[in-house]
């Protein structure tokens, strides 16, 4: 299973870009890379999915170079309301047309200040 | 809205007891997790099931039991409650992999609460 390496915690500030990288050495040809983001007393939530390349969506890019060996969620602009705990994930598929399971790392704290 | 109920926000149990956590999606996803959630360890995959009467063996088992006999009910079970079981529970669903294989958005519930004492 691949697993995933990220930082335990950053500092920002507000109106400044956050990048959180995440290592994932073992991915697998099928995985997709996907990051969720967590509030205190609340369940994860997602933020971005990607296989390759760059996507953005309304919230976050995710940045995957070409060996897919890692990943970058970059936060545009942050807020005190993006202090949360941001997690990497790399699916894998249990057999063809099966489900994913999916597993946790422990996350990396974000804490922004004003 | 797309929603995860989990039955009991706080629950306090004492060595020993046989404690359930129920958790109920309406999203028609196959797809049905258990995590617990500890300080500095993340999210652990428990159980998981992919269709009604199927499960399969997260990475941390032991000492639990699931149950999925409705496509939209996902109950943990706690044989016999024991104080390292003390945790945030966290259930989650989500839709198959994805015409190109990418992989559903997890949905999670609010999170159950579990003292054991």
């Amino acid at each position: 299973l691949a697993k995933t390496t990220q930082p335990i915690s950053m500092d920002s500030y507000e109106g400044q870009e956050v990048n959180i990288t995440c290592s994932h050495n073992n991915i697998a040809t099928n995985d997709y890379i996907t990051w969720y983001q967590q509030f205190p007393s609340q369940g994860p939530r997602f933020i971005i999915q990607g296989y390759k390349t760059k996507v953005t969506n309304e919230v976050a890019s995710l940045f995957i170079p070409a060996d897919r060996k890692s990943s970058t969620l970059s936060l545009p602009r942050v807020s005190l309301s993006d202090t949360a705990v941001y997690y990497c994930l790399v699916g894998v598929r249990l057999f063809s047309g099966g489900y994913n399971k999916l597993i946790f790392g422990a996350g990396t704290r974000l804490a922004v200040h004003p | 809205d797309v929603k995860v109920t989990q039955s009991s926000r706080y629950l306090v149990k004492r060595t020993g007891e046989k404690v359930f956590l129920e958790c109920v999606q309406d999203m028609d996803h196959e797809n049905m997790f258990w995590y617990r959630q500890d300080p500095g360890l993340g999210l652990r995959l428990i159980y998981f099931s992919y269709d009604v009467k199927m499960k399969e063996k997260g990475d941390i088992p032991e000492g639990y039991s699931v149950s999925r006999e409705k496509k939209e009910r996902f109950s943990l079970i706690l044989e016999s409650a024991s104080t390292n079981q003390t945790s945030m529970y966290l259930c989650a669903s989500s839709s198959g992999p994805g015409l190109a294989g990418e992989v559903g958005e997890l949905f999670f519930g609010e999170g159950s609460r579990l003292t054991v004492l």
